[in-house]
């Protein structure tokens, strides 16, 4: 059984623009979450798509967003990047929504914003 | 969400030995989760746990969820030189899917 891909697995941007990273989840998950890793502030909560709709954010300002499309692939957005925008994405894939199931990550996408 | 206090931040050990972490939290959680990290990949899901005082095994790896629901620790027994990583832990509340993680303990094995 194939595991969580995600692509790119590494960008490098320039300020002010944007980038879109991918993720596919495991087969039969229909529940995708964003994080952001970075040294200082560790592993931190994006947004979580289950079915094609939003269902929680984190505390990120509005230039990143998200989507999920009709076969659980996910896509998540960062438009006028920062310097503080560099980062390792990750995704992470659940079989269903409720609470109390495991998250299975990706590889992530290592994004360096110059 | 919160950010889970995890200790020790690093550990350097000799292959062989017994390894102890844990997370606390101020808030309940539903689940504990624990993860492995190493360079340049993705976390590894290692144990998860749901219920309190729940004692899990993965091979040489031992998780419990503590009895309060605001603690867990995990153990590694005779590590070996491939336990090297940061291991993280992560609960998930009552009230919302997000996983909230700790910074994660940097563990070195010397052989």
């Amino acid at each position: 059984k194939a595991g969580v891909t995600q692509t790119p697995r590494y960008l490098i941007k320039t300020r002010g623009q944007q980038v879109t990273l991918s993720c596919s989840p495991i087969s039969g998950h229909r529940s995708v979450s964003w994080y952001q890793q970075t040294p200082g502030q560790g592993l931190q909560f994006l947004f979580e798509y289950f079915s094609e709709t939003q269902r929680n954010k984190g505390n990120f300002p509005g230039r990143f967003s998200g989507r999920q499309f009709s076969n659980s692939r996910s896509e998540m957005n960062v438009s006028t990047l920062e310097l503080g925008d560099s980062a390792l994405y990750l995704c992470a894939s659940s079989l269903r929504a409720a609470e109390g199931t495991e998250a299975f990550f990706g590889q992530g996408t290592r994004l360096t914003v110059v | 969400g919160q950010q889970l206090n995890q200790s020790p931040q690093s550990m350097f050990i000799q292959e062989g030995e017994d390894v102890s972490m844990n997370c606390t939290s101020s808030s309940i959680f539903n689940t504990w989760l624990w993860y492995k990290q190493e360079p340049g990949e993705g976390p590894v899901l290692l144990i998860a746990l749901y219920k309190a005082g729940e004692l899990t095994s993965n091979g040489r790896l031992t998780a419990q969820f503590g009895i309060t629901r605001k603690d867990s620790f995990l153990n590694i027994s005779a590590s070996i030189p491939s336990d090297v990583g940061i291991y993280f832990c992560a609960g998930q509340p009552q009230s919302g899917y997000a996983l909230n993680f700790g910074k994660g303990t940097s563990l070195l094995v010397t052989p």
